[in-house]
C-alpha cells in the first residue's frame, strides 16, 4: 500500500529558528504533493502544493517546500518561525494509479510548537 | 460563501446508538469526502463521492454508511456506534476530484465521543 511518512511527531522550536519538516512517500509514479496545516481549533487548510515544474514551491506565510524526486521527498521549510506557526502540519500525496480516482493519502502529521 | 459546513460540532453517544453527521458545501464542487482524524494517525479516508449519485469506500469504511443527498450534501451515518469510532470527523470537498492537482476544502470538524 502507498504510504506517506512524516518523520517527526513533535517539533519544538524557539521563535526565529529555522524549520524543516520531513515528508517521504512510497509511490514511484506520478504524484501531486501537498502540505496542509491545522492551527489549534481550526480546520485544515492548504499551505502549498506541487505537481510539476520548479521543484521549489512557495506557499503562504513564508513556507516553501522542495520536491526531490530521487529521494521521494517533499520537505517543508521556513527560514524563521513565529509563535503563530504553532500548528499541526500534514503532508499529503495524490497518486495517479492510471484510473480516474486518486485519493489523497495523508501522513500522520507533525505538531510544531513555537516558544515565544 | 460559508465553504464546507458540518453539524453537529460535538456529540456524545452511547455504544450501540446511531447518528448521522451532516456536511454541506456551497462551492458547487462535484467531489466530497469524509475523513476521520485520530491522534498519531493523521487523516484517513472513510468514504468519498466523486460526483452526485456515486459513493465509494475509502481506507476505513467499516461501521459507516454514506449518502450523497444532492450535489451540496454528503452525510455520514453510524448505525451502531462503537468506542473505536471516537474521533474527529472532517468533511471535505473539491471541484472535480479524482487524480488531480486540486485543493480539498475542509469543514470545521465534528468531535464524536462514544462511551
Amino acid at each position: 500500500a502507498q504510504s506517506v511518512s512524516q518523520h517527526n511527531h513533535h517539533v519544538i522550536l524557539s521563535e526565529a529558528a529555522s524549520l524543516e519538516l520531513g515528508c517521504n512517500y512510497s509511490y514511484g509514479g506520478t504524484v501531486n504533493l501537498f502540505w496542509y496545516v491545522q492551527y489549534p481549533g481550526q480546520h485544515l487548510q492548504l499551505l502549498l502544493k506541487y505537481f510539476s515544474g520548479d521543484p521549489l514551491v512557495k506557499g503562504i506565510k513564508g513556507f516553501e517546500a522542495e520536491f526531490i524526486k530521487s529521494k521521494f521527498s517533499f520537505n517543508l521549510r521556513k527560514p524563521s518561525v513565529q509563535w503563530s506557526d504553532t500548528a499541526e502540519y500534514f503532508c499529503a500525496v495524490n497518486v495517479n494509479y492510471g484510473g480516474s480516482q486518486g485519493n489523497l493519502i495523508f501522513g500522520k502529521g507533525t505538531k510544531l510548537s513555537v516558544k515565544p | 460563501n460559508a465553504g464546507v459546513t458540518q453539524t453537529p460540532k460535538f456529540q456524545v453517544l452511547k455504544t450501540g446508538q446511531s447518528m448521522t453527521l451532516q456536511c454541506a458545501q456551497d462551492m458547487n464542487h462535484n467531489s466530497m469526502y469524509w475523513y476521520r482524524q485520530d491522534p498519531g494517525m493523521g487523516l484517513r479516508l472513510i468514504y468519498y463521492s466523486a460526483s452526485e449519485g456515486t459513493t465509494d469506500k475509502g481506507e476505513v469504511p467499516n461501521g459507516y454508511n454514506v449518502s450523497r443527498l444532492n450535489k451540496r450534501e454528503f452525510s455520514l451515518r453510524l448505525e451502531s456506534a462503537a468506542p473505536s469510532q471516537t474521533s474527529v470527523y472532517f468533511c471535505a470537498s473539491s471541484p472535480t476530484g479524482g487524480w488531480s492537482r486540486e485543493t480539498q476544502y475542509f469543514g470545521p470538524g465534528t468531535r464524536l465521543l462514544v462511551l
